[in-house]
């Protein structure tokens, strides 16, 4: 069984729709990170939250952290075709400088 | 400035063959990690290296994978007798202030090694 389960494992929709994706657990965590992973490339941090209930807000882009601090989630408005990757979602393990990844949501947007 | 870089950006090598993987982290930070990704799938932590101290080398599957880094820069991923089972995207990723999980980590590109 996996420690993050990311939902869905996989998007595609068409440019300008709206979509949410989904980082969950059954643990309870100090600090949750997005990051975000296009072919070829490594991974490339997009936010991290520690506040439970925290909302963050980069452009398009919604992040929350749930109030118990055991999932998140990634709102995008209006997907454009640059936001096409795969959204990885990562806490901390059971050192402090471990990090634990979701599977990730490879998500597709289609001009 | 220079991101983390990693070479090479492909392997491909033959069953039972050794291959070494290198990667050179951001000058100034301390903490350096291997991970390794299968297709569709997420990270799997590998090895952490922080300053002089000794590795973690919890994560690293058998006896046949090995790292080395020297001090603070340059780190080699050395996979021996190499299996089928290998083939995975090896990234590397470096980290300021002793590497602590919500620290931003920043990647290289990978190394795509196939293992025929």
């Amino acid at each position: 069984t996996q420690l993050l389960e990311q939902s869905p494992q996989f998007l595609s929709i068409q440019e300008g729709e709206n979509l949410t994706v989904y980082c969950n657990s059954s643990s309870v965590f100090s600090s949750l990170q997005w990051y975000r992973q296009e072919p070829g490339e490594g991974p490339v941090l997009l936010v991290t939250v520690v506040t439970g209930g925290e909302v963050k807000k980069l452009k398009r882009l919604t992040f929350q952290f749930g109030d118990a601090r055991k999932d998140s989630s990634l709102h995008i408005t209006a997907a454009q075709p640059g936001d096409t990757g795969l959204y990885l979602c990562a806490v901390g393990g059971n050192s402090n400088y471990q990090l634990i990844w979701g599977a990730g949501t490879k998500l597709i947007i289609k001009p | 400035g220079a991101g983390v870089s990693q070479s090479p950006s492909n392997k491909v090598t033959e069953k039972g063959k050794d291959v070494e993987l290198r990667c050179d982290p951001i000058s100034g930070h301390t903490a350096l990690y291997w991970y390794r990704q299968r297709l569709g799938q997420g990270l799997e932590f590998l090895i952490y290296f922080q300053g002089n101290s000794a590795p973690d080398k919890s994560g690293l599957p058998s006896d046949r994978f090995s790292a080395e880094r020297t001090g603070e820069s340059v780190s080699t991923l050395t996979i021996q007798r190499t299996q089928q089972e290998d083939s995975a995207v090896y990234l590397c990723a470096s980290s300021t202030f002793e590497g602590l999980a919500r620290n931003e980590q920043f990647f290289g590109p990978g190394t795509r090694l196939t293992v025929l």
